[in-house]
C-alpha cells in the first residue's frame, strides 16, 4: 500500500509570492489534515478535510487555504508569503479522521 | 487554548537505561497518540490510547493514558541507539471522529552506545 505522498519535497519562494503544496493520501483514506512544523512552535494544526469538506480549521490567517478533491487528494495554498511561513508542511491521512494518522514526509518551504 | 505540555524536552542517556516521557494537559482528550519522528521525515504513529487508564505495550515501550484522559506517559525500558529520535504526543479533541490533533512540543531522545 503506497504511503502519503507530498510534492514537492523542497521549495524556495520569495516573500510576497504564493505557493501550492500537494498531498496524495493513502488509497481509501477520506480524511486529510495539514500541519505546519517549526522549531519554535512545533507541530500546529492548519485544517482538516473530509470528503471534500473542510471539517476543522486551526488558528492561521486567511492566507492559508486548502481544498480536497473527489479522489481525496488535497492541496494547500499560502498567498503573500512571509519569512515566518518557512516551515515543514506535513500532510496526514486517515480513513475517517478517528484514531491515528499516517503522515507524509513533508514539504520543506523556505521563504527568502 | 488547549495545550499539551511534554517533558522533558531533551534527554540524553546511555544504552540500557530506562526513561519516561510525560505529556500533560488541563484538557480532556478523546484519544491520545504517540508518534516518533526522524529528521527530514514525517511523524510515524506508535500507538493510540483511547480509554482512561489504558496501558499499551509495544516491545520495550509502554504507553499509559491517565484515568481522566488529560495526561499520558511513554516509558522505554533498556533504551537502544535505534530509539533515538523525536517523540511527540498528540491529543485529539472531542468529538472523536472530528476535531484536530494538538501536539506537544516533543522530546528529543538521544541514546548513546
Amino acid at each position: 500500500k503506497a504511503g502519503v505522498t507530498q510534492t514537492p519535497r523542497y521549495l524556495i519562494k520569495t516573500r510576497g509570492q504564493q505557493v501550492t503544496l500537494s498531498c496524495s493520501p493513502i488509497s481509501g483514506h477520506r480524511s486529510v489534515s495539514w500541519y505546519q512544523q517549526t522549531p519554535g512552535q512545533g507541530l500546529q494544526f492548519l485544517f482538516e478535510y473530509f470528503s471534500e469538506t473542510q471539517r476543522n480549521k486551526g488558528n492561521f490567517p486567511g492566507r492559508f487555504s486548502g481544498r480536497q478533491f473527489s479522489n481525496s487528494r488535497s492541496e494547500m495554498n499560502v498567498s503573500t508569503l512571509e519569512l515566518g511561513d518557512s516551515a515543514l508542511y506535513l500532510c496526514a491521512s486517515s480513513e475517517n479522521g478517528e484514531y491515528g494518522y499516517t503522515f507524509g514526509s513533508g514539504t520543506r518551504l523556505t521563504v527568502v | 487554548t488547549q495545550l499539551l505540555e511534554q517533558s522533558p524536552q531533551f534527554l540524553s542517556i546511555q544504552e540500557g537505561e530506562n526513561l519516561t516521557v510525560y505529556c500533560n494537559s488541563s484538557s480532556v482528550f478523546s484519544s491520545l497518540q504517540w508518534y516518533r519522528q526522524e529528521p527530514g521525515e514525517g511523524p510515524v504513529l506508535l500507538v493510540t490510547v483511547v480509554t482512561g487508564g489504558e496501558v499499551k505495550k509495544l516491545k520495550r515501550l509502554t504507553f499509559q493514558f491517565g484515568d481522566a484522559r488529560k495526561d499520558s506517559s511513554l516509558h522505554i525500558t533498556a533504551a537502544q541507539p535505534g530509539d533515538t529520535g523525536l517523540y511527540l504526543c498528540a491529543g485529539r479533541t472531542p468529538p472523536s471522529n472530528t476535531g484536530k490533533l494538538i501536539f506537544g512540543q516533543g522530546t528529543t531522545l538521544q541514546v548513546k552506545p
